[in-house]
């Protein structure tokens, strides 16, 4: 099945500061969505994107699905920004769709 | 408000009493489908529905059941919980499928003793 991994890991960053969060896939997908699961463990949809550049606010994304990767910006980073961010592909063969390992961004003051 | 809302959000419950996780969705979407998300595991799905009277297994359905009489409805039944169904289950629901986006619903947080 296809394989999905997300860089870095874990990331901790001073309110203000901006960042980048990876995704690599290793086949052609179909569907590429962004998601922020709070301290709650709410998943929050970001972005549904399997290809192209959206914005929301002080997020961003890129999808460049002929190079397998997607990038998730955050800019002026805020405490309500900590949580894990999950990014899932479905490739079009499997019934589901897969999620990467996350990124687990810690925001501090 | 389009969205997704799963009852109960917290339940804490005794080996083999049977229970029921309630999903309903507000967006006439075809697809529902149900998650459950361990630590170091991920989230994994443990049965889709493509439609009313249409459900399929995904990866861990044992212990689990479902139905899918309404469009809008997908409950997740537990006949005989046991100590290690406790989770974080989600909900989510899509118009057509995997090729749409997906939304999910808050979570529901299940301790079995």
């Amino acid at each position: 099945g296809i394989q999905v991994e997300q860089s870095p890991p874990d990331l901790i960053l001073q309110e203000g500061a901006n960042s980048t969060l990876r995704c690599n896939f290793s086949d052609s997908v179909n569907n590429l969505q962004w998601f922020h699961q709070n301290p709650w463990g709410q998943l929050i949809n970001l972005f549904y994107i399997p290809s192209g550049t959206k914005q929301n606010g002080r997020l961003s994304a890129t999808t460049v699905a002929t190079e397998r990767y997607s990038l998730l910006y955050i800019s002026s980073s805020q405490t309500t920004d900590s949580g894990v961010y999950f990014c899932a592909v479905w490739a079009g063969t499997a019934s589901k769709l897969t999620f990467g390992t996350g990124t687990r961004l810690q925001v501090t003051l | 408000e389009a969205q997704v809302t799963q009852n109960p959000r917290y339940l804490i419950t005794v080996t083999g009493k049977k229970l029921t996780v309630t999903c309903s969705q507000n967006m006439n979407h075809e697809y529902m489908s149900w998650y459950r998300q361990d630590p170091g595991l991920g989230l994994r799905q443990i049965y889709y529905s493509m439609n009313v009277e249409v459900t399929d297994k995904g990866d861990v359905p044992e212990g689990y059941k479902v139905s899918r009489k309404e469009k809008r409805n997908f409950p997740l039944i537990l006949e005989s919980p046991s100590p290690n169904q406790t989770s974080l289950y989600f909900c989510a629901s899509s118009l057509k499928g995997w090729a749409y986006e997906q939304y999910f619903g808050p979570g529901t947080r299940l301790t079995v003793t």
